[in-house]
């Protein structure tokens, strides 16, 4: 069976601390996708990871990929509440083309 | 346009109704997916487009659902005889197309309730 499994589901955290979220995947893959989603809002693309050991920095965000333990990490460094949204995973599973999600991690940041 | 446009952005239906939702992708992009979003969930794939045809349908619910895309541009999902489960977020995506990265850019989305 194709999975996706983040943790955390939901996490909220203080202003200026870090913190990282994690994605397991169940079956072989080199190709991952991070989306942020605002309430309401649809989905944007934050990181594509193609390869082993792949890793991509964008602001307070770092996504890493470890195809061989099936991981992939979104590290946020010293959060501010603009980062407050939910956070997919997404694996594409040999097709090429369809993505499965994780149930996403919805992020608050408080002061 | 600059970016997938969905409309319209809310529908509200009967149960036993038809309804069509209606997708026009980034300029230039050949692959155009179908996902939906269940409150609290992850989108699940539909159904993908290579060009005109739909290359992979398997993620379609039952046979309640279809949808076309006749000129490789816009596409319609329809939906026949709704029932409330089919209450969801309906998202189109669209990518470039050919191998390589599977990034999709996503629409805004269709909020779909069924009552």
């Amino acid at each position: 069976e194709l999975k996706v499994e983040q943790n955390p589901l939901f996490l909220s955290m203080q202003e200026g601390k870090n913190y990282t979220i994690y994605c397991n995947y169940s079956t072989t893959s080199d190709r991952l996708y991070w989306y942020r989603q605002d309430p309401g809002k649809s989905l944007e693309s934050l990181f594509v990871l193609l390869s082993n050991g792949a890793v991509k920095q964008e602001g307070r965000l770092m996504a890493s990929l470890d195809t061989k333990a099936r991981l992939s990490t979104l590290h946020i460094t010293a959060a501010v509440h603009d980062l407050s949204a939910t956070y997919f995973c997404a694996v594409d599973f040999y097709s090429g083309y369809a993505l499965n999600f994780g149930k996403g991690t919805s992020l608050l940041v408080t002061p | 346009g600059a970016g997938v446009s969905q409309t319209p952005s809310n529908k509200v239906t009967e149960k036993g109704k038809y309804v069509e939702l209606r997708c026009d992708p980034i300029s230039g992009h050949t692959a155009l997916y179908w996902y939906r979003q269940s409150l609290g969930q992850g989108p699940e794939f539909l159904i993908y487009f290579q060009g005109t045809g739909a290359a992979d349908d398997s993620g379609l619910p039952n046979d309640r659902f279809f949808a076309v895309r006749p000129e490789g541009s816009v596409s319609t999902l329809k939906i026949q005889r709704t029932e409330r489960g089919d209450s969801a977020v309906y998202l189109c995506a669209s990518s470039p197309g050919g191998t390589g990265s599977t990034e999709a850019f996503f629409g805004q989305g269709t909020r779909l309730t069924v009552v």
